[in-house]
């Protein structure tokens, strides 16, 4: 069957650094999306991984290692605003979304 | 701004009410949207996949005859919650790709509360 892991929730410091873990079993691979959902509100999309390595967006970074079937989004110089939910989803060989469960991420002052 | 945008954002309504959901792209075509649903604290959950002109394709487990789903142009999608129960309530949001390979962008959701 098709799988995406990712931790439940993680907790952190304002001003910290943060990354957050995914890894996936999917039937083909066409790519992988983070997104970032506050509560009550739909995902808005962070970023867009299909090739191996690192993609700075700003605060924001996305790696992907597809041999391993792993990504990680590092979140730096955390803010208040940043206490989200962070889903993983990887495009399959049929081009459908395979979501998972989202990481609540909690920030500290 | 927004690319997908979803009315209306809240509904409260009697049980046995029908309820229709609008889901338009803007400034693009999309000749596919989906459908997900959402309960508190869980992940989202693909109900449907509309497809402008053709029937929709439906997850496993969703009734076609309860949530009814029409994409009748390249910029609209409905999603028509048929006699709602209170089971019924829950965070609906439709999402719509850009183009080919495209990530998804969102509306905004519409919470509905059926009574």
């Amino acid at each position: 069957g098709q799988n995406i892991d990712q931790p439940t929730e993680m907790t952190a410091t304002e001003g910290a650094i943060v990354q957050i873990n995914c890894t996936y079993q999917t039937s083909g691979f066409n790519g992988l999306f983070w997104y970032q959902q506050h509560a009550g509100e739909a995902p808005t999309f962070l970023s867009y991984n299909v090739l191996d390595g690192l993609e700075e967006k700003g605060r924001f970074s996305s790696f992907l290692s597809r041999s391993k079937g792993y990504s990680y989004l590092l979140l730096k110089e955390l803010q208040m605003k940043d206490s989200a939910s962070y889903l993983c989803a990887v495009m399959d060989s049929n081009y459908q979304l395979i979501w998972g469960a989202g990481t609540k991420l909690i920030i500290k002052p | 701004g927004a690319v997908v945008s979803q009315h209306p954002s809240r509904v409260i309504c009697k049980s046995g009410t029908s309820v229709k959901i609008e889901c338009r792209s803007l400034d693009f075509q999309a000749t596919t949207m989906f459908w997900y649903r959402q309960f508190p604290k869980k992940s989202l959950m693909l109900m449907a996949t509309s497809n402008e002109g053709s029937k929709a394709t439906y997850e496993q487990g969703v009734e076609k005859d309860k949530f009814l789903i029409n994409h009748a142009s390249l910029t609209l999608s409905t999603l028509t919650v048929t006699s709602a129960h209170p089971e019924d309530s829950s965070f609906y949001i439709c999402s719509a790709p850009q183009g080919e390979h495209q990530p998804q962008h969102f509306g905004d959701g519409t919470r509905l509360s059926i009574l």
